[in-house]
């Protein structure tokens, strides 16, 4: 199975609500973790980013938390706005077998649903 | 223009026939992927080149064949389309240093019947 998995596949909030998505890796070694979102018909864009040395980065709007202790991230929005709806992915940096390199893989994705 | 362009957007093909999916990137980046999107599976990974003359297989490449044709440039083939290769198709870009930001393209919609 894969090592990056979301809780909930989807999550429905009223707007002006805040919103908390989480994601739970399995390898204790990533030093490195990316949110995604990917809105309907488009491809998957860059929100916000977090090395291990971190436990809480913020951007606008977003916060990522990460707790290495129980391998979990979470992404938090502030006062969802309509816009928000959309596909989140977390991505975790990896090693790619036979690559010696590495790369990011990706969980199965959260859809968070706003309500007006 | 959009970083990374994905030609054609979308593509209905029967079964047996050869398609390729196009990608060009004006980022500058050394590295290119391709990858596959499926209701409730995530992105998987097909293939993936950190530069001209490498090529890697990823998690799904069974089916799949891509050529790296200029540092701007990486087609994904499938050499003879089966049904279940029907997906939503990303190119993505990063750069050198691993584990950087993946930049995506808008997506192919491949339909094969």
């Amino acid at each position: 199975g894969e090592s990056v998995g979301l809780h909930l596949p989807t999550l429905s909030v009223q707007e002006g609500d805040n919103s908390i998505i989480n994601c739970a890796y399995s390898n204790s070694a990533s030093d490195y973790f990316i949110w995604y979102k990917q809105e309907s018909g488009k491809g998957p864009q860059f929100i916000i980013d977090i090395r291990s040395n971190m436990d809480k980065r913020q951007g606008q709007r977003v916060t990522v938390l990460l707790n290495k202790t129980v391998k979990h991230l979470s992404l938090q929005i502030a006062a969802t706005q309509p816009g928000d709806s959309a596909v989140y992915f977390c991505a975790e940096k990896v090693m790619y077998s036979g690559g010696g390199a590495d790369g990011l893989t990706f969980g199965k994705g959260t859809h968070l649903i706003i309500q007006p | 223009d959009a970083d990374v362009t994905q030609t054609p957007r979308n593509r209905i093909t029967k079964t047996g026939k050869r398609i390729m999916l196009e990608c060009s990137q004006t980022k500058g980046h050394d590295r290119m992927y391709w990858y596959r999107q499926d209701p409730g599976l995530g992105l998987r990974l097909i293939y993936y080149s950190f530069d001209v003359k490498d090529i890697n297989k990823g998690e799904i490449s069974d089916g799949y064949s891509v050529s790296r044709q200029a540092q701007a440039k990486f087609s994904l083939s499938l050499e003879s389309a089966i049904p279940n290769q029907t997906a939503l198709y990303f190119c993505a870009t990063s750069s050198r240093g691993g584990g950087n930001t993946i930049y995506f393209g808008e997506g192919s919609w491949l339909t094969v019947v």
